[in-house]
């Protein structure tokens, strides 16, 4: 099993909600990743959680702040966001044991804010 | 400052044609190189990863190769199908320990019937 499940598929929300986006992965991974990623635009690294811990935090603004509650899984929680923070918002993982480096995406969730 | 570069930005070929994408990156400093397709709206899916010390990996169709030295790698895919539209992105890891990924902008690749 290869796969990572990241859910809503979409999200609308207004500036002022708070609301969560959530990513699961049954592979034994112990790095995790969230990544932003706008039209026609590569993907752009938000958060690196290795072993539980936050590894990596490429200055994001604190409107996003993300949340490993286990080694499965990784939540990424929003609030007072903007207009310009929609976009598709990926989640990653990986086994971080440097033997087996590949990173595996999930699909993604769709995020418009109004 | 690690950037990576793909080239052509965009690519139509007739189905059946050998073709190749090229990825550069200005740091040879890298602990591996991998290669992703992406259909649109979807997340990534990785093709290929090549470390460091690797010259080239192969899978199916696709083979793609490293000149860790140079800066560059290049994904060669055979006898492409239609379903090979997608866009291709290729994402180095830095050396250091970090589990950073470096993204180029993709190549999208579109094979007609």
């Amino acid at each position: 099993d290869t796969e990572v499940t990241q859910t809503p598929k979409h999200l609308v929300m207004g500036m002022t909600n708070k609301k969560s986006l959530k990513c699961e992965q049954h592979m034994g991974h112990r790095a995790m990743y969230w990544y932003k990623q706008k039209a026609k635009k590569p993907p752009e690294l938000m958060f690196v959680y290795s072993y539980e811990k936050l590894s990596i935090n490429e200055s994001v603004p604190s409107r996003f702040s993300p949340e490993c509650p286990n080694s499965s899984l990784l939540n990424l929680h929003l609030h007072a966001l903007q207009p310009e923070d929609s976009a598709l918002y990926l989640c990653a993982s990986s086994q971080a044991d440097g033997i087996s480096d590949t990173q595996y995406f999930g699909p993604g969730t769709r995020l418009t804010v109004l | 400052k690690q950037e990576v570069t793909q080239i052509p930005a965009a690519l139509s070929v007739p189905e059946g044609e050998n073709l190749v994408l090229n990825c550069s990156f200005t740091d040879s400093a890298i602990y591996n190189l991998q290669w992703f397709r992406q259909d649109p709206g979807k997340g990534l899916t990785s093709l290929l990863l090549i470390q460091s010390s690797q010259r080239e990996q192969t899978s199916g169709r696709l083979n793609a190769s490293l000149d860790k030295s140079s800066g560059r790698s290049t994904l060669y895919i055979a006898a492409s199908q239609p379903g090979d539209s997608a866009t291709y992105l290729c994402a180095v890891r830095l050396q250091g320990g970090s589990e950073k990924l470096v993204f180029g902008k993709g190549t999208k690749l579109t094979v007609n019937p």
